[in-house]
């Protein structure tokens, strides 16, 4: 099946400074999800992307879905306290059998130093 | 708006012992689905089902059974429990698999340990 690879695995920030990550697929997706995951909790959509090129804002969160439909970023601006979190990308591919299976990445876990 | 609900959120089971655990939507979702959770290996698909009385086998199925009645419930059935099936177990729903903006929506999460 596809594989995503998501990049960092872990990051520790000051409190204001800007975060990036990435997924990167061997398979080309036709959504770019963004997921942020609080302990105890389940992942909650932040972005959905849905064509390649698209670059898309949600107050400090931006997000892309690259022009070779196999990579995607995320960033996070001026970084607050309760960024903290677990944040997965997830790509979704229509296999043509009408279903949409999602298949994620392992996740960047955020640390935020206040 | 509950969305999606989980139940028990966490449970201990002993080796051999077989349970069910609870989805339900209110959001008249197709599509539903169902995800474990370890350290380290993001979230991975076991089962999921497009619709009402079909359903398919996702990423790791061995040991679990589902079944879809109607379009809110999907449980998830472990019918002997193993060590190996410790983990987070989370349900997901999304509009449907024919229809843009397939965004999922995930319940909070079964904890379950297997002894």
């Amino acid at each position: 099946g596809q594989q995503l690879n998501q990049s960092p695995q872990s990051m520790f920030i000051q409190e204001g400074e800007d975060v990036s990550m990435n997924c990167t697929s061997s398979s080309i997706f036709n959504t770019w999800l963004w997921y942020k995951q609080d302990p105890g909790e389940g992942p909650v959509l932040l972005i959905a992307l849905y064509k390649a090129g698209e670059l898309t804002s949600n107050g400090r969160l931006t997000a892309q879905f690259g022009i070779t439909r196999k990579d995607s970023f995320l960033n996070i601006s001026a970084s607050i306290p309760s960024d903290v979190g677990i944040y997965f990308c997830a790509g979704q591919l229509n296999s043509g059998a009408g279903s949409y299976q999602l298949t994620f990445g392992k996740g960047t876990k955020l640390s935020v130093i206040p | 708006n509950a969305g999606v609900t989980q139940t028990p959120k966490f449970q201990v089971l002993k080796t051999g012992q077989s349970m069910t655990l609870q989805c339900a939507q209110d959001m008249n979702h197709e599509y539903m689905s169902w995800y474990r959770q370890d350290p380290g290996m993001g979230l991975r698909l076991i089962h999921y089902s497009v619709g009402a009385g079909i359903t398919d086998q996702g990423e790791v199925p061995n040991g679990y059974n589902v079944s879809r009645s109607t379009t809110e419930d999907f449980p998830l059935r472990l019918l002997s429990a193993a060590p190996s099936q410790t983990s987070v177990y989370f349900c997901a729903s999304s509009r449907g698999a024919l229809v843009m903006n397939t965004e999922a929506f995930f319940g909070q999460g079964t904890r379950l340990t297997v002894v």
